[in-house]
């Protein structure tokens, strides 16, 4: 079965800093990889995906991810954060259906 | 801006009642998910639909769990009775299914499901 494995469960970075949150998934398929974020009592939003083509990926909010085949990862980047970036992120993944496979979440926290 | 909607927000219960959480996917969107996020078990696809017909239920209780779509602006998700154990957020997401490309998911805000 696929799964996704975020090694981070929490993560603290200066504003300012930059960021890499990791992501490693199961060998399958081509994967369709997805980046989504959580805010505090919200739903998720969709930052970035990858289907195919160019393994480095542009998001909304200054984000981006890398996808390496020989890896199994896809890990999210931002050279510098924001305090508004503090939540929830979710790697994501799916073998060529619908349905997503979620990891369990990397906690931003941001501090001054 | 069209968005995924969900009510109730936020629904406190009773260990045995019965709980319906609703859904309006965005129009024009024609696949509906649910899904459950607890911090044990992360977020869970429950079930799908494409055009109002089931397509996987395999995530779903089947004893006490049930979703339909009555129509094509509604999908509810169904728990009766209901247990401690359903406690979670539940999302539902909606998605427009087109041949050539990925069918990306739109997430609703979440019914916070508490039981006591």
């Amino acid at each position: 079965a696929q799964s996704v494995t975020q090694p981070d469960i929490h993560i603290t970075v200066s504003e300012g800093a930059s960021l890499e949150l990791r992501c490693n998934y199961s060998y399958g398929a081509t994967p369709y990889l997805f980046w989504y974020v959580q805010s505090p009592g919200q739903g998720l939003q969709l930052l970035l995906k990858y289907f195919s083509g160019d393994t480095l990926v542009q998001g909304i909010k200054g984000f981006e991810a890398e996808f390496k085949r020989s890896q199994s990862s896809f890990n999210l980047r931002k050279p510098s954060v924001h305090w508004s970036d503090a939540a929830e992120y979710f790697c994501a993944v799916s073998f060529g259906n619908e349905k997503l496979t979620f990891g369990t979440g990397t906690r931003l926290t941001i501090i001054p | 801006d069209a968005r995924v909607t969900q009510t109730p927000r936020h629904k406190v219960t009773e260990m045995g009642q019965e709980v319906t959480m609703r859904c309006q996917p965005i129009l024009g969107h024609n696949t509906v998910f649910w899904y459950r996020q607890t911090m044990m078990q992360g977020l869970e696809l429950l079930a799908y639909f494409r055009n109002r017909a089931p397509l996987d239920d395999s995530g779903m209780p089947k004893d006490r769990f049930s979703a339909e779509m009555p129509d094509a602006t509604l999908a509810t998700l169904k728990i009766q009775p209901s247990e401690p154990r359903d406690s979670a957020v539940y999302f539902c997401a909606s998605g427009r299914r087109r041949a050539s490309s990925y069918n990306e998911q739109f997430f609703g805000p979440g019914t916070r499901l508490t039981v006591l």
